[in-house]
């Protein structure tokens, strides 16, 4: 079962814009991750954040996590074309199970 | 390229038949992971492995098992395979034996269509 919920499903914009997804889960979480998946291929792990932060970045990467929602969203700055690819959030609960779930993805499409 | 390696890329073969997938994690790791994405269930987690023993167990059917060797690669085997099970297979390699508190890195995966 599916733990996180992206939204929107589909995102296009044009090269340098900004990218903002968002996901949404059910259960209490110890972290939560974001993947990214180019057509495909494998995952690539991007960035984690775990229950007691609320900001992270990495580079283009700004993640923020809000616990009392059980809400987080991806935001990529000055998007580029190889940006284009799915994008997942994972989460892993602060129960015994520490098991990534993940959540059904945004498809993003940058256009050169 | 995260160091983990899957073999095949492809493989096509009929219902009812039994297959073997192999997954050979990044040099170090002790943690294999196995992952099924479809696109009516999407990425669920099936199974991990750390240090040759069975660690946690997801949505796996029973038809599937997997194992560990000593050697640290590990295989998944799906029997009696049905229309449903066409998917892409990943496996996913960590340092450590909590699944999700280490970074897990993925291999390009296996595609599995069932005729």
């Amino acid at each position: 079962s599916q733990q996180g919920e992206e939204d929107p499903q589909a995102l296009s914009i044009q090269e340098g814009e900004n990218a903002t997804m968002n996901c949404s889960y059910k259960t209490s979480i110890n972290n939560l991750q974001w993947y990214r998946q180019n057509s495909g291929r494998g995952l690539v792990h991007l960035i984690l954040i775990r229950s007691n932060e609320r900001e992270k970045h990495s580079g283009r990467l700004r993640v923020t996590l809000d616990t009392s929602k059980k809400s987080s969203s991806l935001l990529i700055t000055a998007s580029r074309a190889a940006d284009t690819a799915s994008y997942f959030c994972a989460t892993v609960s602060s129960g015994s199970a520490r098991q990534l779930t993940f959540g059904s993805g945004t498809q993003l499409t940058v256009l050169p | 390229d995260s160091g983990v390696t899957q073999t095949p890329k492809h493989l096509i073969t009929a219902t009812g038949q039994r297959v073997t997938l192999r997954c050979s994690p990044r040099s170090g790791d002790l943690s294999v992971y196995w992952y099924q994405q479809s696109l009516d269930q999407g990425l669920q987690f099936l199974i991990q492995y750390y240090n040759g023993e069975e660690r946690a167990k997801g949505n796996i059917l029973e038809r599937f098992s997997a194992q560990q060797f000593p050697d640290l690669h590990s295989e998944l085997n799906l029997s009696s395979l049905e229309l449903g099970d066409s998917a892409l297979y990943f496996c996913a390699s960590s340092v450590g034996s909590s699944g999700g508190i280490n970074e897990q890195f993925f291999g390009p995966g296996t595609r599995l269509t069932v005729l």
